[in-house]
């Protein structure tokens, strides 16, 4: 049984432009949600996460809006740059342990 | 750099050999994690360990892998006897502690297995 659903599962947009990625789960336990990036060659490292108390977190060009009611939850890049392009994981703990999803592929082009 | 050391990078293995992975955590981290991630897909949780101890893993690591943290810089996971379903790139993190739910984890680069 798949706890996270990511997608889509791969993503191309134009430098400058919006990436929109998109997070659903089904444990209403989890009340973490960090998201991490992954480079080819690299392990994944933290990029930003939420608290479920909060509908909106922002850093910079990265936002990641969260409703729990629908337990959805999206990562909003903005003015996406080539340096951007990686994949990029939903990943709530829960019971100590990071439960990944699959995953989305962002590919920025120029 | 990644503070989290792993080695070797790349391991090629015939089928039915035996694989031996190596993670040096960051220093100061108590909690220890290996995923294992196919096709950089999902990454899918092993064994973690919390003070060298082992406190949960998965079935499959029970039945054919071991892993063992000797001290607080040095924890290794293995495989007793390779199958082609077995190549993967396999990651250690760490973090400070276990329990809390916003610890953040560290991950290696990974070592990438090849089993032939």
């Amino acid at each position: 049984q798949q706890q996270v659903r990511q997608s889509p599962q791969s993503l191309t947009v134009w430098e400058g432009e919006t990436a929109i990625l998109n997070c659903s789960y089904e444990n209403s336990a989890f009340d973490y949600f960090p998201w991490y990036q992954q480079f080819p060659g690299e392990g994944p490292a933290l990029l930003i996460a939420i608290r479920s108390v909060s509908d909106k977190k922002e850093d910079g060009r990265f936002t990641i809006f969260f409703n729990k009611r629908e337990k959805k939850l999206s990562l909003h890049i903005t003015d996406s740059q080539p340096g951007d392009s990686a994949t990029y994981f939903c990943a709530p703990p829960r019971s100590a342990k990071l439960i990944f999803g699959e995953g989305t592929k962002l590919t920025v082009s120029s | 750099d990644a503070a989290v050391t792993q080695k070797p990078r790349y391991l090629i293995k015939m089928k039915g050999q035996e694989a031996e992975m190596k993670c040096i955590p960051e220093k100061g981290h108590t909690a220890v994690f290996w995923y294992q991630q196919k096709q950089s897909k999902e990454l899918k949780f092993l064994i973690y360990f919390q003070n060298q101890q082992p406190l949960d893993q998965i079935d499959m690591v029970k039945e054919r892998f071991s892993a063992v943290c000797p001290s607080s810089s040095l924890c290794s996971l293995g495989i007793r006897t390779c199958e082609a379903e077995d190549s993967a790139l396999y990651l250690c993190s760490s973090s400070q502690r276990l329990g809390a739910s916003a610890e953040t984890l560290y991950f290696g680069s990974g070592t990438r297995l090849t089993v032939l």
